[in-house]
């Protein structure tokens, strides 16, 4: 069983729609990382965090570390939306690794 | 500011040749990375390093070395290509041991014939 999990592995989305992203995760953490990778392209940071929540434009960024659960959401989503969305644990303790997830590819259709 | 650059961005090689691939970051980032990303398995750490001269493996590092002689530098190479090391690679850089975000190069798309 992979250590991080990821739910949906494909979602398509009208444009406007809100849009949820959920990431599972099995050890004890010491941050955990949201990253995009649009079709062909690089892989790009979009939050690290720890605890709460964080917000960056449209996109929302939760984490429950009791329940070892982290939610990504897009609010208005919009066709440039359109991509791989990447869980990743770093391991409590200070593990220099990331774990991955497999990703989430996201559509979203004008 | 060019941040941190792979190259090339696409190789072809046949099976058995030797292959380097190079990753440069501007930033003075202690941790460096290498990753390779497959359809089905995702992101799998190759090799990381903490410092010049400091590295270890990660999940996937049989026949791939590395070297970390400058900060900046990170090369990857294939000892001796094989069809299973066609996947696309990823070099990240990192400032420090945690806490901080993982910048990731453009990739370097390997095709092993």
């Amino acid at each position: 069983k992979n250590e991080v999990e990821q739910s949906p592995q494909n979602l398509t989305a009208q444009e406007g729609e809100f849009i949820t992203i959920n990431c599972s995760y099995s050890v004890g953490i010491s941050a955990l990382h949201w990253l995009q990778q649009h079709p062909g392209g690089g892989i790009v940071s979009l939050f690290m965090l720890s605890s709460g929540k964080k917000k960056h434009g449209r996109l929302i960024a939760t984490i429950n570390i009791q329940e070892k659960h982290s939610s990504l959401h897009i609010t208005a989503s919009h066709p440039r939306d359109s991509a791989v969305y990447i869980c990743a644990v770093g391991a409590q303790g200070g593990s220099e690794k990331l774990v991955f997830g497999k990703g989430t590819k996201l559509t979203v259709n004008p | 500011d060019a941040g941190i650059t792979q190259s090339p961005r696409y190789k072809i090689t046949e099976t058995g040749r030797q292959v380097t691939l190079m990753c440069h970051q501007t930033w003075s980032h202690s941790y460096m990375f290498w990753y390779r990303q497959d359809l089905g398995h995702g992101l799998r750490l190759i090799y990381y390093s903490a410092a010049a001269d400091i590295t270890d493996k990660g999940e996937v590092p049989d026949g791939y070395v590395v070297s970390r002689s400058k900060t900046e530098n990170f090369p990857l190479t294939l000892e001796s290509a094989t069809r299973s090391q066609t996947s696309v690679y990823f070099c990240a850089s990192r400032r420090d041991r945690v806490g901080y975000e993982q910048y990731f190069g453009p990739g370097t798309r390997l095709t092993v014939t």
